[in-house]
């Protein structure tokens, strides 16, 4: 089946730094990925549409200057956090929509900013 | 898309029929049902979609009214690694790729043995 590599699994960074995610989709062509985030006990929450080749599109109250998106390619999606603070702590995942209808995601990556 | 409504959390008892419910009653026409589920820490997996005949795969059963206003996933013979949050959602399908899936609250699964 379609396969989404996604890549740090987790990772700690201190207050201040970049840090970037990416997502790979293996064996198919991902021309719409998509990035969420999800808080501890809550739902995922959508953050961002990517288009390969064009720009993001962002949810209502996600800023786009700090989560940046690049869709360089059909099999690659990054999410750049830029000048992560604590509050940025979360769980991010990303998802890719397949031609045959349904979405794959990846396995997430937890963010911890100390 | 049309809203979903599912209860916050459900118990079953190990190797008995874990039947999930969920509301979509202001579902159009053209959207089908999607059912994911997500293990603590995992990212969401596939379980089963239809539209509104009733579905069924090696992971589960897709019930549908037949006014298509709520539907029920029946995992058969739920095992402790079914302990999830199960996710209902509805959204148009087939040739609207790209379109983005919003999640809900969903049922969080509690298998006990």
């Amino acid at each position: 089946g379609a396969v989404v590599s996604q890549h740090p699994s987790r990772v700690i960074c201190k207050s201040g730094t970049s840090v970037k995610i990416e997502c790979r989709s293996l064996d198919f062509q991902a021309t719409t990925m998509f990035w969420y985030r999800q808080f501890p006990k809550q739902s995922l929450m959508l953050m961002a549409t990517s288009n390969e080749g064009s720009k993001a599109t962002y949810e209502q109250g996600v800023e786009k200057d700090k989560f940046l998106i690049n869709h360089a390619s059909l099999t690659l999606s990054t999410l750049t956090v830029t000048s992560a603070h604590p509050e940025d702590s979360s769980f991010y995942i990303c998802s890719a929509s397949l031609l045959m209808g349904g979405y794959t995601f990846g396995s997430g990556t937890r963010l911890t900013v100390v | 898309d049309a809203k979903t409504t599912q209860p916050p959390s459900m118990d079953c008892a190990e190797g008995r029929a874990a039947n999930l419910p969920c509301n979509h009653s202001t579902i159009s026409g053209n959207e089908y049902v999607y059912w994911y589920r997500q293990i603590h820490s995992q990212g969401p997996q596939y379980i089963i979609h239809g539209l509104k005949n009733n579905e069924t795969n090696e992971m589960a059963s897709l019930i549908i009214t037949e006014d298509r206003k709520s539907s029920t996933l029946i995992l058969p013979h739920a095992t402790l690694r079914d302990t999830a949050v199960y996710y209902c959602i509805v959204r148009v399908a087939g040739g609207n790729q790209g379109g983005k899936l919003i999640f809900g609250q969903g049922t969080e699964l509690s298998v006990k043995p």
